[in-house]
């Protein structure tokens, strides 16, 4: 089966411009969250949804962060416009509900470079 | 906030020896799992504990939920470089909710 899938897995910008970040759960999974990771902070989760609707992004650090869920297989996460302090790696994560395990399945991450 | 405190941050050792990483907050958890990171890859579920004072052991691997639920320890076993990596605990919060919250890591290096 395939994983989470992510992409881009690696994107450099300048600063200003718009960034959007793509992810594609697991078939059959009803959770997707997405978080960030820094050497500084570690991992952060910014937002999850439960059958494509939002439930907490009380960590999505501002109003340039944006993140949909249109349907059960594709998750968009947007920054507009981006800053440097938003370099880091992204990762999108999804889970079902009815696994015992609770364990979350990660991509394999987007790594944001702002300049 | 619910924080999620690891230690050590940092370990490096030599093959063959054991040691235990601690993870460490002030809240109580539902549940809560190990995960292990390799450099350009996403964390990977190592074990999932659930009840006070819960042991799950994974080969070398020992895990322990503490009796409150707010605390844990993963202990290896003669360490392997193939262990080396970043270890993650991650809680989540009350039974119905899933906002899993993650430490702040213990990056693990075995020197072969």
């Amino acid at each position: 089966d395939a994983g989470v899938i992510q992409s881009p897995r690696h994107e450099v910008t300048e600063m200003g411009q718009e960034v959007t970040l793509r992810c594609k759960p697991i078939s059959g999974h009803d959770y997707l969250f997405w978080y960030r990771q820094t050497m500084m902070r570690g991992l952060e989760l910014l937002i999850y949804f439960n059958n494509n609707v939002p439930i907490d992004d009380s960590g999505m650090p501002e109003d340039r962060f944006s993140a949909k869920m249109p349907n059960a297989s594709f998750s968009t996460l947007k920054i507009q416009p981006s800053e440097p302090r938003d370099s880091a790696v992204y990762f999108c994560a999804s889970r079902s509900q009815g696994l015992g395990t609770g364990e979350l399945f990660f991509g394999e991450g987007s790594r944001l470079t702002v300049l | 906030t619910q924080l999620l405190e690891q230690s050590p941050q940092f370990l490096s050792i030599q093959e063959g020896e054991n040691l235990t990483v601690y993870c460490n907050s002030s809240s109580v958890f539902s549940s809560l799992q190990w995960y292990r990171q390799e450099p350009g890859e996403g964390p990977v579920l190592l074990v999932t504990v659930v009840t006070g004072g819960e042991v799950k052991k994974l080969k070398r691997l020992t895990f322990q939920f503490g009796d409150a639920r707010k605390d844990s320890s993963l202990h290896i076993t003669a360490a392997q470089p193939g262990d080396t990596g970043l270890y993650l605990c991650a809680g989540a919060g009350p039974s119905g909710t899933y906002k899993y919250i993650f430490g702040t890591g213990t990056r693990l290096k075995v020197l072969a």
